[in-house]
């Protein structure tokens, strides 16, 4: 079967830096997604990742390493707004997308 | 530019009654999608559209109908509603298919079913 796998929930501190991990066997791949979504809202797209390597945007950093499948965002500099779900996501073979359940991460002051 | 818009953004419903969601996209694509969001899993493709006047089942179909008569518009629809059914439901769209294509989701409708 497909799997995504990550942390149900993490906690940081305001101005440090956290790794959000995905790990997922999938029938293919087609490239990984990580999203985030604030409570009661919508996801929004963060990175995409298909070739092997960091992808970095600014406070935020992706991570894909194909052979091991396994992905992970980088937040530096955390802020109270970062303070939200972060899903990753894979386009498998047929370009369906796998979602993980999410990661809640809370930023303490 | 609206992006994507749902309607109703809440519902409350007694089991066995129907309801229809309305999703519309002003962006002219091709592709739309209804998800569902249940607390500790993760999205779950319910129906999706490669087009208008397509449609095909998803992860999760069961209990639910849709139909896409016009590109802009996918609607979901429930014909007896059930308890299970509860849950927070999204309406995405992507320009077409491929894998790199990001999905522009709509702001939620949460469905409660009694």
């Amino acid at each position: 079967g497909q799997n995504i796998d990550q942390p149900t929930e993490m906690t940081a501190t305001e101005g440090a830096i956290v790794q959000i991990n995905c790990t997922y066997q999938t029938s293919g791949f087609n490239g990984l997604f990580w999203y985030q979504q604030h409570a009661g809202e919508a996801p929004t797209f963060l990175s995409y990742n298909v070739l092997d390597g960091l992808e970095e945007k600014g406070r935020f950093s992706s991570f894909l390493s194909r052979s091991k499948g396994y992905s992970y965002l980088l937040l530096k500099e955390l802020q109270m707004k970062d303070s939200a779900s972060y899903l990753c996501a894979v386009s498998d073979s047929n370009y369906q997308l796998i979602w993980g359940a999410g990661t809640k991460l809370i930023i303490k002051p | 530019n609206a992006g994507v818009t749902q309607t109703p953004k809440f519902r409350v419903l007694k089991t066995g009654q129907s309801m229809t969601l309305l999703c519309a996209q002003d962006m002219n694509h091709e592709y739309m999608y209804w998800y569902r969001q249940d607390p500790g899993m993760g999205l779950r493709l319910i129906h999706y559209s490669v087009g208008e006047g397509t449609t095909a089942k998803g992860e999760v179909p069961d209990g639910y109908n849709v139909s896409r008569l016009k590109k802009q518009n996918f609607l979901l629809g429930l014909e007896s509603a059930a308890p299970s059914q509860t849950s927070v439901y999204f309406c995405a769209s992507t320009k077409d298919g491929s894998g790199a294509n990001v999905l522009t989701f709509g702001a939620g409708s949460r469905l409660t079913v009694l």
